[in-house]
């Protein structure tokens, strides 16, 4: 079964620290990993998914099949970077579903 | 605007009862794709349709129906409600049917069960 846990609801950091963003995941077959944000009042959008390996806004997430992570990650934070993240999970071939964790909350002081 | 767009924003009903969401996919979109978030949940996927036909099942209850029309709106249809389906309810589209693709959402029905 496919499964995504982000340990942490809320994530306080202040501006200019970095920001680990953690993400495990369980799914017996090949995953492909996403990073879905909700900034206040906007829709949730698509972050950036691990097979682009693209780096947006200084986000950055590297697939570790080793510790079944991908973990998001940016060195220095910014206000602007405060909203709700969610990892999802999906499978690499045909209709597999897309699943998602419950979410961690980025808040960044100045 | 050509992005994802539902109706209602807001629904509040009793027990009981039933209740339609729409969901109109992006321009170009084939692939509509329907989510429940309910309090201190991740979005729980409902179904998927992809070009009129179902592609996709999660743990979608049996009082709960969905359908795509030829012009690719879909609606979900729920029925018998109770206290606990009170959610956000979110619809997502993309190009493809791969639920691997980047999906595209919607702002949500936020539907309340009173």
């Amino acid at each position: 079964a496919q499964r995504v846990t982000q340990p942490e609801k809320l994530l306080s950091v202040f501006k200019g620290a970095p920001v680990e963003l953690k993400c495990n995941y369980s799914y017996s077959g090949s995953p492909e990993l996403f990073w879905y944000v909700q900034y206040s009042r906007q829709r949730l959008q698509l972050l950036l998914r691990h097979i682009s390996r693209e780096s947006i806004k200084g986000f950055t997430a590297d697939l570790n099949k080793g510790e079944t992570s991908f973990h998001l990650k940016k060195p220095f934070a910014q206000e602007e970077d405060s909203a709700m993240y969610y990892c999802a999970l999906s499978g690499n071939t045909g209709f597999q579903k897309l699943v998602f964790g419950t979410g961690t909350r980025l808040l960044v002081s100045p | 605007d050509s992005g994802v767009t539902q109706t209602p924003k807001h629904l509040i009903t009793a027990t009981g009862q039933r209740v339609t969401l729409r969901c109109s996919p992006r321009s170009g979109d084939l692939s509509v794709y329907w989510y429940q978030q309910s309090l201190d949940q991740g979005l729980q996927f409902l179904i998927q349709y992809y070009n009129g036909e179902e592609r996709a099942k999660g743990n979608i209850l049996e009082r709960f129906s969905a359908q795509q029309f030829p012009d690719l709106h879909s609606e979900l249809n729920l029925s018998s409600l109770e206290l606990g389906d009170s959610a956000l309810y979110f619809c997502a589209s993309s190009v493809g049917q791969g639920a691997n693709q980047p999906q595209h959402f919607g702002d949500g029905t936020r539907l309340s069960i009173l």
